[in-house]
């Protein structure tokens, strides 16, 4: 298995513009994560999918930022606009929630977004 | 939401057993306790997860006592690829609900 894919890797971008990050999760895992993590701030989750369902997004800081699960395979995270506070590392994670394997996650290696 | 209190750093020697302890007092009856290991530039991996008693894989051991308002991660004769950041977290797993908190973790050196 390939593992949970991410895209970009690395991401700079300008104040103002949009910003799109991909994630694929492990094939057959039903949850979908994203989180952040910054030095200030550690790990925070943004929002949890299951099913393709958007659980919890009690993490996502405001408006600008948007997630979408059109299908089991394939999620995005969208920052528009983008502001320099915005830049940290995104990680997506995966895991089969079924049999108490929900906190048994997976996750990509990160896509490092810098906004200037 | 329970949270976790754990060091924010520990130094070892390679070679010796490491044990880091993870507070959790106000843990509830469907929580379980999953530790995690994050190397820099990289995502967090998992590495063990628990309930009660004592919990063992090839990579650690997790001991749970019988209230289970701490938890302590054992890594046996630890090498310098040891050196890492280690979750503690506390969440519950049913099916609808989601609260599971990554802290600041405790920062593993090993020292040659």
């Amino acid at each position: 298995d390939a593992g949970v894919i991410q895209s970009p890797r690395h991401e700079v971008t300008e104040m103002g513009q949009e910003v799109t990050l991909r994630c694929k999760p492990i094939s057959g895992h039903n949850s979908l994560f994203w989180y952040r993590q910054t030095m200030m701030r550690g790990l925070e989750l943004l929002i949890y999918f299951n099913n393709n369902v958007p659980i919890d997004d009690s993490g996502m800081p405001e408006d600008r930022f948007s997630a979408k699960m059109p299908n089991a395979s394939f999620s995005t995270l969208k920052i528009q606009p983008s502001e320099p506070r915005d830049s940290a590392v995104y990680f997506c994670a995966s895991s089969n929630n079924l049999a108490g394997g929900l906190y048994e996650q997976y996750f990509g290696p990160g896509t490092r977004l810098t906004v200037t | 939401l329970a949270k976790t209190t754990q060091p924010i750093s520990m130094d070892s020697y390679e070679g010796q057993e490491v044990n880091i302890t993870c507070s959790h007092n106000n843990i509830a009856t469907n929580d379980y306790i999953t530790w995690y290991q994050q190397f820099p530039s990289q995502g967090p991996r998992f590495i063990i997860q628990g309930y009660k008693t004592k919990v063992t894989n090839e990579v650690a051991s997790l001991f749970i006592p019988a209230d289970r308002k701490s938890s302590t991660l054992s890594l046996p004769r630890v090498s310098l690829s040891d050196t890492a950041v280690y979750y503690c977290l506390v969440g519950d797993s049913g099916a609808g609900s989601y609260q599971l908190t990554f802290g600041k973790g405790t920062k593993l050196s090993v020292i040659p």
